[in-house]
């Protein structure tokens, strides 16, 4: 199984600052035939279920805000948030859908300085 | 709009089985792979089970393989998660999501809507 870590385990930001927060995989999630890497970023709030921001690594969703963006290729990615808002305070997971057992990260925790 | 309603969970004793169900609207159902994503009590995020648009690719997480069987209803616009000799450690909420293509083992593994979840405690 491709295992996903992610650091740090919380992060606390002023608004309108830079967060940053980075996953691994245990192997590379790079597909080389389409040159894609096949790692998606969620956002869960307190009570609600999980919302997709980011696939292929660096693709947002329809809707997304553009200060979300992702970035990262093999086994290293980082999603970042340009100018964080009250409402980005959440928990952010990696996932890998490279190959089966499909896995997520641990979690990072974002809140306000 | 896509709706993703999850029902059949509840408090359940070691060993017994449960069948959970999700019923999907606002979308073409038949077009679209389907998995059951968990989250126990304050953790993380896992995948259960998916399964391909005409249920030719199915799978599990090596937790339940054995244990849990996914169904689909086409006609009937539904997902089902089968659960037997239920444990502790399957107590969660068990969410169901659509993934963003018809099939599950071709790169689109990751999932674009989530229902609001069924809680599931197994404890005696």
């Amino acid at each position: 199984d491709i295992v996903m870590t992610q650091s740090p385990d919380s992060l606390a930001v002023s608004l309108g600052e830079r967060a940053t927060i980075n996953c691994k995989s245990s192997q590379s999630v790079l597909n080389s035939p389409n040159n894609k890497n096949y790692l998606a970023w969620y956002q869960q709030k307190p009570g609600q279920p999980p919302k997709v921001l980011i696939y292929w690594a660096s693709t947002r969703e329809s809707g997304v805000p553009d200060r979300f963006s992702g970035s990262g290729s093999g086994t290293d990615f980082t999603l970042t948030i340009s100018s964080l808002q009250a409402e980005d305070v959440a928990v952010y997971y990696c996932q890998q859908y490279y190959s089966i057992p499909f896995t997520f990260g641990p979690g990072t925790k974002v809140d306000i300085k | 709009e896509v709706q993703l309603v999850e029902s059949g969970g509840g408090l359940i004793q070691p060993g017994r089985s449960l069948r959970l169900s999700c019923a999907a609207s606002g979308f073409t159902f038949i077009d679209y792979a389907m998995h059951w994503v968990r989250q126990a009590p304050g953790k993380g995020l896992e995948w259960v089970s998916g399964l391909s648009w005409n249920s030719g690719d199915i799978a599990y997480a090596d937790s339940v393989k054995g244990r849990f069987t996914i169904s689909r209803d086409n006609a009937k616009n539904s997902l089902y998660l089968q659960m037997h000799s239920l444990r502790a450690e399957d107590t969660a909420l068990y969410y169901c999501a659509k993934g963003p293509a018809y099939d599950i083992l071709t790169g689109y593994g990751y999932f674009d809507y989530w229902g609001q979840g069924t809680q599931v405690t197994v404890s005696s």
